[in-house]
């Protein structure tokens, strides 16, 4: 069964800082990994795809990477902003299956 | 961007009543999720479809749960009889293999 774990749970940093997000996960057979976030009372925003072929995805100031033969991901925020707070969800895919991880909950202060 | 359609947005109901969810997955996406959101619980899957035939079902109560796709354009998930229990934030996904998956907004459901 997989099982995906974020670290940390919770983040406060200080606007224009650059910052990690982690993820790992136990089973190496998916799909892809996405990043979401999701802000209170909201949906989840789909922020980076990254295949299961593919080494790592860019978007803007975000950047996700994915090592399946350990079992990791990591998120990297640059100059981080007031409107990047949010949770973020770490999700691995396969065919039948999303499993979502336990989240990391930031907060970026002015 | 296309987007995953869910309908209504918010639903407030008594007891009892039957509420039906609706989802309007994107264009040539085969796979949809329903997804059940809770403070306590987190995010929970309630059932999958591929190429509108249902694949698990395994986490929705089937005594008052019921999910279905009439057409490739439309999912819908019924509860009958509604309970305070249910009241959740209902998401529905679709995607397309290994191309990622779309959430939708979300149906807020409140049960009185």
């Amino acid at each position: 069964k997989q099982e995906v774990t974020q670290i940390p749970a919770a983040l406060s940093v200080p606007e224009g800082e650059n910052l990690v997000l982690n993820c790992s996960f136990t089973d190496s057979a998916i799909y892809n990994l996405q990043w979401f976030r999701q802000d209170p009372g909201k949906g989840l925003t789909s922020l980076l795809l990254i295949q299961s072929s593919q080494r790592e995805q860019t978007s803007g100031r975000l950047n996700a990477s994915l090592d399946k033969s350990s079992g990791r991901s990591t998120l990297y925020i640059a100059a981080s902003q007031p409107g990047d707070s949010a949770t973020y969800l770490c999700v691995t895919g396969t065919a039948s299956k999303l499993t979502f991880g336990t989240g990391t909950r930031l907060q970026v202060t002015l | 961007d296309a987007r995953v359609t869910q309908t209504p947005r918010h639903k407030v109901t008594e007891m009892g009543q039957e509420v039906t969810m609706r989802c309007q997955p994107i264009l040539g996406h085969n796979t949809v999720f329903w997804y059940r959101q809770t403070m306590m619980q987190g995010l929970e899957l309630l059932a999958y479809f591929r190429n509108r035939a249902p694949l698990d079902d395994s986490g929705m109560p089937k005594d008052r749960f019921s999910a279905e796709m009439p057409d490739a354009t439309l999912a819908t998930l019924k509860i009958q009889p509604s309970e305070p229990r249910d009241s959740a934030v209902y998401f529905c996904a679709s995607g397309l293999n290994i191309y990622g998956y779309t959430f939708g907004s979300g149906t807020r459901l409140t049960v009185v």
